[in-house]
């Protein structure tokens, strides 16, 4: 059973298209998370969600947009894709957002050709 | 300024010894905590052990202990013991804690790649 999920795993597109990526967990965690990793490998939070609501927003493109339709889940929505969008992009989350402990995501790698 | 620093990019280690990996954070909150993160070849990101501010003892973690050292704000990793399944990448991040839940988000470093030799 697959703590925290994501699809696709890989997912390779033109510039300029629109493209979702997934994120389900199921241990009943409040809080979810979106980060990116960069081609140096430099990981940055983009959103928090909260129980749906959204608690951390960095400072991202607004081509960028979360949609956690129910606690289990946390979307993110990707508008006209840029070359510089390429990177692994990992979901993950934990019980509380004061908890310690974060749950991540197998990742999805991104390709924007 | 970079709040969380990684100086060694890459670190090789015999099998069977200890290693350490360094880490030095900047903050101006007195509530936070620091976090080391493993990131094996295959991708994912593996949560290792979590220290806080106002926690006395170093966090120890199986083969993992954080050697935390609040006057030097330096979070080093020790890993005892090194297997050859511990060559990853190695995160270290902190989470400043003085604020409501927009602050509570992890900053991390640009990670050390550990090579473990048999």
């Amino acid at each position: 059973d697959t703590a925290v999920s994501q699809t696709p795993k890989y997912l390779v597109t033109q510039m300029g298209n629109d493209k979702s990526i997934k994120c389900e967990q199921n241990l009943g965690h409040d809080t979810m998370y979106w980060y990116k990793q960069d081609s140096k490998k430099f990981l940055k939070i983009m959103f928090s969600y909260n129980n749906k609501e959204l608690i951390i927003n960095e400072t991202v493109p607004n081509r960028f947009s979360p949609k956690s339709p129910d606690k289990a889940h946390l979307n993110l929505h990707i508008n006209s894709l840029e070359l510089g969008d390429s990177a692994v992009y990992f979901c993950a989350s934990s019980p509380q957002w004061i908890s310690y402990e974060q749950y991540f995501g197998p990742g999805t790698r991104l390709t924007v050709t | 300024a970079q709040k969380i620093t990684q100086t060694q990019p890459g670190m090789f280690v015999q099998e069977k010894e200890a290693v350490t990996l360094d880490c030095t954070y900047d903050t101006s909150d007195q509530s936070y905590g620091l976090f080391w993160y493993k990131q094996p070849s295959s991708g994912e990101m593996i949560f290792l052990i979590y220290q806080g501010s106002y926690d006395e003892q170093n966090a120890t973690e199986g083969r993992y202990s954080l050697n935390f050292q609040k006057a030097r704000k330096s979070a080093n990793l020790v890993i005892s013991a090194s297997q050859l399944g511990d060559s990853a990448m190695y995160f270290c991040a902190m989470r400043e804690e003085g604020g409501g839940g927009s602050n509570y988000k992890l900053t991390f470093g640009k990670g050390t790649l550990l090579t473990v030799n048999p």
